[in-house]
């Protein structure tokens, strides 16, 4: 089945401790980016990358980093997270046209 | 910068009702624009694509039509079930944007059965 699978689907962590967000698509597809969810602000992307070792910053790259080192793989990492990075996480990937979203990851930073 | 506004923000319609979702965008130089459907806490699930050089695309009871000279596309949903609740977000994708995806808040749907 075609989809992008994001882990962990929750997380709970403290300030300041890193952490990783996988998501990985078997669509072989060479977009792919990131995105937050929060309420009253919607879906702003926070990285994207075109295509292997081709990354770029969104609308909200402030905090987090991603790497690209194979087609099908594209982590997020919060290397210190804060509690305004608590929010629902989104990956997704696209061909081109259209886009296909992974299931979320909630995370809490207390 | 692209705006994409979705009206109304929430709807509560009895089942069987026909209904119509907007969502209008302010930059005419469209490339396409993408219909998704969530479910609360749950992801994105497509639900159709339209290319700037289409007029409309259609799944089962879905019918979504784009009007690039208005920067206007509508959600037509068909005989709505109380499944159908859910949220419903557009997404626009721009010439000048990349491959950004530019997302209205969203409306709301409930169907009462």
């Amino acid at each position: 089945e075609a989809q992008v699978t994001q882990n962990p689907r929750y997380l709970i962590t403290v300030t300041g401790k890193k952490l990783t967000v996988t998501c990985s698509q078997n669509m072989n597809h060479e977009y792919m980016s990131w995105y937050r969810q929060d309420p009253g602000l919607g879906l702003r992307q926070i990285y994207y990358s075109m295509n292997v070792e081709v990354t770029d910053k969104g609308d909200v790259p402030e905090g987090y980093k991603v790497s690209r080192k194979e087609k099908r793989n594209f982590p997020l990492i919060l290397e210190s997270p804060s509690p305004n990075q608590t929010s629902l996480y989104f990956c997704a990937s696209s061909p081109g046209d259209g886009y296909t979203f992974g299931s979320g990851t909630r995370l809490t930073v207390v | 910068k692209q705006e994409v506004t979705q009206i109304p923000a929430a709807l509560s319609v009895p089942e069987g009702e026909n209904l119509v979702l907007n969502c209008s965008f302010t930059d005419s130089a469209i490339y396409n624009l993408q219909w998704f459907r969530q479910d609360p806490g749950k992801g994105l699930t497509s639900l159709l694509l339209i290319q700037s050089s289409q007029r409309e695309q259609t799944s089962g009871r879905l019918n979504a039509s784009l009007d690039k000279s208005s920067g206007r596309s509508t959600l037509y949903i068909a005989a709505s079930q109380p499944g159908d609740s859910a949220t419903y977000l557009c997404a626009f994708k721009g010439e000048e944007y990349g491959n950004k995806l530019v997302f209205g808040a969203g409306t709301i749907l409930r169907v009462k059965s």
